[in-house]
């Protein structure tokens, strides 16, 4: 078990300009988690996967952002058109089971859009 | 809506005294809730949940909460503070309909040697 890792842990971008971050979670959990942190904050959920079916997706993401999930395992989070709103920390976190679980959180990708 | 408050942005206690973080929520089911933390340079890491059953639930390091149905409050406790139980602390809340979890927005807690 070597834990969900996220690449890159930063990254620097221009307004306007598309990035796209990647999420490796625990390999045998089924449920992936998007959240986006600042600073003096808590995690706030963008979305939500069970396996390969985005089940949840916040109200709050707007058309720019996009997440996949492929074949149930790591998962992408796209933002086009980046602005300066979108500087923040990207956290990916991963759980296993049905009901009320823990969820098991990366190390996070900083963006800062320029 | 959901909602969880952490109404106090830091926390000051001597080593060896107790301590508590507040946290009050606001679900429209029954709620499952979680108390994780996160120290420097690490990501947050999950300390205990109440699901059902008991109000006090135990989790790692010792910590403790108490859930009151009634003051919809979820105060993470623990009898003897350390001074590395100094990070910030996290107060989640999730609806037992959906799969969203709200945050509130963390407590700092430093404990003093």
């Amino acid at each position: 078990d070597t834990g969900v890792s996220q690449d890159p842990r930063h990254k620097i971008t221009k307004r306007g300009q598309n990035v796209t971050f990647r999420c490796d979670p625990i390999s045998e959990h089924n449920r992936l988690y998007w959240y986006r942190q600042t600073l003096g904050q808590g995690p706030e959920f963008l979305t939500y996967f069970q396996n390969e079916a985005q089940l949840e997706k916040s109200r709050l993401l707007s058309d720019r952002f996009s997440a996949e999930r492929p074949k149930g395992s790591f998962s992408t989070l796209e933002i086009q058109r980046t602005e300066q709103g979108d500087s923040a920390m990207y956290l990916c976190a991963s759980s296993w089971g049905q009901g009320p679980d823990e969820q098991y959180f990366g190390p996070g990708t900083r963006l800062t859009v320029t | 809506a959901q909602s969880v408050a952490q109404p106090e942005d830091q926390v000051n206690v001597a080593e060896g005294n107790p301590l508590t973080v507040k946290c009050t929520y606001s679900v429209s089911g029954n709620p499952y809730l979680f108390w994780y933390v996160q120290y420097p340079n690490r990501g947050l890491q999950f300390l205990l949940k109440y699901i059902t059953g008991d109000n006090l639930v135990k989790g790692s390091y010792g910590f403790e909460a108490e859930f009151n149905k009634s003051q919809t409050s979820f105060h993470l406790k623990k009898p003897s503070a350390l001074v590395s139980d100094s990070a910030l602390y996290f107060c989640a809340v999730r609806d037992t309909g959906g799969f969203k979890t709200i945050f509130g927005a963390g407590t700092r807690l430093f404990v003093k040697a």
